[in-house]
């Protein structure tokens, strides 16, 4: 069984600090790598990809991935209120085409004004 | 990416009936998907749709139940059939878009079986 394990939370932060969130998966096979936002009621939305070791930045978002340690997680600089919904760590599925995508359960975040 | 839309956003339903869920996407996709997300939970793949040819079901999903069609590379279908209150869920369509193919979420439709 391919797994992709996140905490729950929820992770309260308060506005303006950094929002750390983890996720390890068990597929050592896996390629690439996702985090997606969903607000409540809402489908989920990109927010960032990374497919090699090391970390990428696109604007307050930073992914890391370690895939030694099968780690990756997603660093939120300056967070704010409207950066409060749940995040969802996908990871690719070895074997079946590097396209089918196995998610977490999705840490809920709460940014306090 | 890929703007995908859905049809209907939700619906209420009667147990023993089926309901079509339609997908677009704006632009030709290889490959699309099918969702379940429960209240709570996060999301299980149903199946992927292939055009020309049937669906590829993950376990504990069978055709008979969640039929689906994939007539050309821009629209799929997904039927719930003999529904049941345990089908009450999100179901969300996905596609393959993008030169790194990633994944892309249409906005979900909200069943709920009474």
């Amino acid at each position: 069984q391919k797994e992709v394990e996140q905490n729950s939370g929820p992770l309260s932060v308060p506005e303006g600090a950094i929002a750390s969130l983890n996720c390890t998966y068990s597929d050592r096979g896996s390629q690439s790598f996702f985090w997606y936002r969903q607000y409540s009621g809402k489908s989920p939305e990109l927010i960032m990809s990374i497919y090699s070791n090391g970390d990428k930045e696109d604007g307050r978002f930073t992914a890391q991935l370690n895939k030694a340690s099968q780690y990756v997680s997603l660093l939120i600089r300056d967070s704010q209120p409207s950066d409060s919904a749940t995040y969802l760590c996908a990871v690719t599925v070895s074997g079946a085409g590097s396209y089918q995508l196995t998610f977490g359960k999705g840490t809920k975040l709460s940014v306090i004004p | 990416s890929a703007v995908i839309s859905q049809k209907p956003s939700r619906d209420i339903c009667q147990r023993g009936t089926s309901l079509t869920i339609q997908c677009q996407v704006d632009s030709q996709v290889t490959m699309m998907f099918w969702y379940r997300q429960q209240p709570g939970q996060s999301l299980t793949l149903i199946a992927t749709a292939n055009q020309g040819s049937e669906a590829t079901y993950e376990s504990g999903f069978v055709i008979d139940k969640f039929p689906i069609s994939r007539p050309n590379l821009t629209f799929s279908t997904l039927t719930v059939s003999n529904m049941s209150p345990e089908d009450s869920s999100i179901y969300l369509c996905s596609a393959l878009a993008g030169a790194r193919e990633t994944q892309y979420f249409g906005p979900g439709t909200r069943l709920l079986v009474l």
